[in-house]
C-alpha cells in the first residue's frame, strides 16, 4: 500500500497567517491527490482533487500544488471558518489512503 | 442535494458480527461506486471498503479482507456492510461516501454523516 505522511501533525497559526501543509507519498502518485477538511463532529468535506483542482463552492484562499511524491496544501489567509483538521488522500491505487491529518489550531 | 444516511451502528461483543446500511438520495445511485471510510474515536481516516456502480468489482483494506463484506442493491439506492468476527480496533464511526467516478477509486464528493460501531465485552 501507498503510505501517505502529512506534516505537521499540528500547526498553530493567527487569522490571516499563509498556512502551508505538506503531504508526501511512498511512492509516485502522478497528481492523483484530494484534500480533505474535517470540523469536530462532521464528516470531511472536499477541498481540492487531482492534486490542485478546487472543488467548486470552496473558497479560492485555499489552494494545492505538487505532483510525484510531495504535494502541499495552502490556506493564503488563515479565516476563522478554517480552524480544522485537514486530510490528504491518494487515489493511484485501488488501496487508497489518507494521511495521518493536521489539525490547525488557534495561536 | 445528495443525501447519504447510514445506520446499523451499535454496541457489539468481539467476534460478532453486525450489517450496517446506508440510504443515498439526490443523485442517480447506480451511476456511481460507494465507499466506506472509518474513524477510530480521536484518530485519523481509514478507507475500509469499495464498490463499483454495479457490484462487480469490490476492494478491502488488508485490515478487513476476509471479514467484512460491501454490497449494493440499487433498486433500493442502498449500500451495505456486512461485518464479521468485529475486534475491538473495529470500533470506528462508519462514513458512507460517494465516489466521483462508476468504477471508484478515486476521491470522495459526499459523505453521510456516519454511524458509530463500538466492539467491547
Amino acid at each position: 500500500d501507498i503510505q501517505m505522511t502529512q506534516s505537521p501533525s499540528t500547526l498553530s497559526a493567527s487569522v490571516g497567517d499563509r498556512v502551508t501543509i505538506t503531504c508526501r507519498a511512498s511512492q509516485s502518485i502522478s497528481s492523483w491527490l484530494a484534500w480533505y477538511q474535517q470540523k469536530p463532529g462532521k464528516a470531511p468535506k472536499l477541498l481540492i482533487y487531482k492534486a490542485s483542482s478546487l472543488e467548486s463552492g470552496v473558497p479560492s484562499r485555499f489552494s494545492g500544488s505538487g505532483s510525484g511524491t510531495e504535494f502541499t496544501l495552502t490556506i493564503s489567509s488563515l479565516q476563522p471558518d478554517d480552524f480544522a483538521t485537514y486530510y490528504c488522500q491518494q487515489y493511484n491505487s485501488y488501496s487508497l489512503t489518507f494521511g495521518g491529518g493536521t489539525k490547525v489550531e488557534i495561536k | 442535494e445528495v443525501q447519504l444516511v447510514e445506520s446499523g451502528g451499535v454496541v457489539v461483543q468481539p467476534g460478532g458480527s453486525l450489517r450496517l446500511s446506508c440510504a443515498a438520495s439526490g443523485f442517480t445511485f447506480d451511476d456511481y461506486a460507494m465507499h466506506w471510510v472509518r474513524q477510530a474515536p480521536g484518530k485519523g481516516l481509514e478507507w475500509v471498503s469499495l464498490i463499483s456502480w454495479d457490484g462487480g468489482s469490490t476492494y478491502y483494506a488488508d485490515s478487513v479482507k476476509g471479514r467484512f463484506t460491501i454490497s449494493r442493491d440499487n433498486s433500493k439506492n442502498s449500500l451495505y456492510l456486512q461485518m464479521n468476527s468485529l475486534r475491538a480496533e473495529d470500533t470506528a464511526l462508519y462514513y458512507c461516501a460517494k465516489d466521483i467516478g462508476r468504477e471508484g477509486a478515486y476521491y470522495f464528493d459526499y459523505w453521510g454523516q456516519g454511524t458509530l460501531v463500538t466492539v467491547s465485552s
